[in-house]
């Protein structure tokens, strides 16, 4: 199985300011003859399911504020909150589905400082 | 607009058996991947399980493999999941999600709001 992890575990951050989350595969989710890193982004709020942000690694889904943007690729990918907002608090996760089984990182929770 | 309802949660004993329904709306049930995944309490998420009924396909996690079985019924667009020989471990919020990606293994949503079993005894 592709192990996830993401960096760090806890990330407490101003109103405004830039979060940055990182998350490293195992292995390259890059599929070579399409040029795609097979990754996504979630975000979860307190109580709620988890709701996707970004696919493809880098795409945003369908009414996903542009604050948030991803980057990376091959082993090392990054969600961005280019400026915080209150409603950003929550817990943030990494996927691949470049192999079977899907996996996901731990886990990133976003805090306001 | 797409909608996934779960239901079937509950408190059951180490060893029975519980089915949970995840009942589909606001697209063609049939035409999308559907999986279960879970998530413990404070915890991670886990995939559990995948059906794909356009290519006949089924797969489960070391974790609940046969123990657990995933099918669908298309005349109601209802995704289900027995779950046998329950063990503490199973303990989760159990969710409901579509495939967004091109075939079986892809991207998840959305998400229904979960369902919550409890192995106990």
């Amino acid at each position: 199985d592709i192990v996830m992890t993401q960096s760090p575990d806890s990330l407490a951050v101003s109103l405004g300011e830039r979060a940055t989350i990182n998350c490293k595969s195992s292995q390259s989710v890059l599929y070579s003859s399409n040029n795609k890193n097979y990754l996504a982004w979630y975000q979860q709020k307190p109580g709620q399911p988890p709701k996707l942000l970004i696919y493809w690694a880098l795409t945003r889904d369908s009414g996903v504020p542009d604050r948030f943007r991803g980057s990376g690729s091959g082993t090392d990918f990054t969600l961005t909150i280019s400026s915080l907002q209150a409603e950003d608090v929550a817990v943030y996760y990494c996927q691949q589905y470049y192999s079977s089984p899907q996996t996901f990182g731990q886990g990133t929770k976003l805090e306001i400082k | 607009q797409v909608q996934l309802v779960e239901s079937g949660g509950g408190v059951v004993q180490p060893g029975r058996s519980l089915r949970l329904s995840c009942a589909a709306s606001g697209f063609t049930f049939t035409s999308h991947a559907m999986h279960w995944l879970r998530q413990a309490p404070g915890k991670g998420l886990e995939w559990v399980a995948v059906k794909s009924f356009a290519e006949s396909y089924e797969d489960y996690a070391d974790s609940v493999k046969g123990r657990f079985t995933i099918s669908g019924d298309s005349s109601t667009n209802t995704l289900y999941l027995q779950m046998n020989s329950l063990r503490p471990e199973d303990t989760a919020i159990y969710y409901c999600a579509r495939d967004r990606g091109v075939s079986y293994r892809g991207w998840f949503g959305p998400w229904g709001q979960g369902t919550l079993v409890t192995v106990s005894s």
